[in-house]
């Protein structure tokens, strides 16, 4: 079963721009969640997509947005990019509740100049 | 607000050695999930821990959960190079929907 893939893995943006990153889920996972890890911060949610529905957001700014479409496949958006936004935007996906084992993916790693 | 604090922060040690690290709440958490990064990769699942007062054996890693739910710890045996990462604890929410993550313990084992 092929594992949750994320792309692009590195990305290079400048000061306001905008950028969409995509995250495939394991074949029959329906939960998608987005985490910002920097190393000092560590992991910090972003938030959780099943079903084409946003069940929770973490506190983030509204610069940061996402959405899964019906095959499960999920996508952010992070508008106006500031230099804070420089991390690896990792996606994970479980079955459907986050009891479950999240399965990562590989992550993209963000740097805003 | 439900946190898991995690100890330390950061550990070097020599290969061979025993170590422990450590996630702490004030709140009681269902379960508690440990997982490892690796450079360059997402966290990998290492073992869930439901019950209070259970052990969980790995090969040369124990995973205890406190009695009280509120606490566990991370015991690895005769360290070895290829344990090393970060390892990051992470339990559900009072929220269905979301995970509270420690901040995790960078793990150095040197040759």
């Amino acid at each position: 079963k092929a594992g949750v893939t994320q792309t692009p893995r590195y990305l290079i943006k400048t000061r306001g721009q905008q950028v969409t990153l995509s995250c495939s889920p394991i074949s029959g996972h329906r939960s998608v969640s987005w985490y910002q890890q920097t190393p000092g911060q560590g992991l910090q949610f972003l938030f959780e997509y099943f079903s084409e529905t946003q069940r929770n957001k973490g506190n983030f700014p509204g610069r940061f947005s996402g959405r899964q479409f019906s095959n499960s496949r999920s996508e952010m958006n992070v508008s106006t990019l500031e230099l804070g936004d420089s991390a690896l935007y990792l996606c994970a996906s479980s079955l459907g509740t986050l009891q479950e084992t999240q399965y990562f993916g590989p992550g993209t790693r963000l740097l805003v100049l | 607000t439900q946190l898991l604090e995690q100890s330390p922060q950061f550990l070097s040690i020599q290969e061979g050695e025993n170590l422990t690290v450590y996630c702490n709440s004030s709140s009681v958490f269902s379960s508690l999930q440990w997982y490892r990064q690796e450079p360059g990769e997402g966290p990998v699942l290492l073992v869930t821990v439901v019950t209070g007062g259970e052990v969980k054996k790995l090969k040369r890693l124990t995973f205890q959960f406190g009695d009280a739910r509120k606490d566990s710890s991370l015991h690895i045996t005769a360290a070895q190079p290829g344990d090393t990462g970060l390892y990051l604890c992470a339990g559900p929410g009072s929220s269905n929907y979301q995970l509270i993550w420690g901040a995790g313990t960078k793990l150095i084992i040197k040759p």
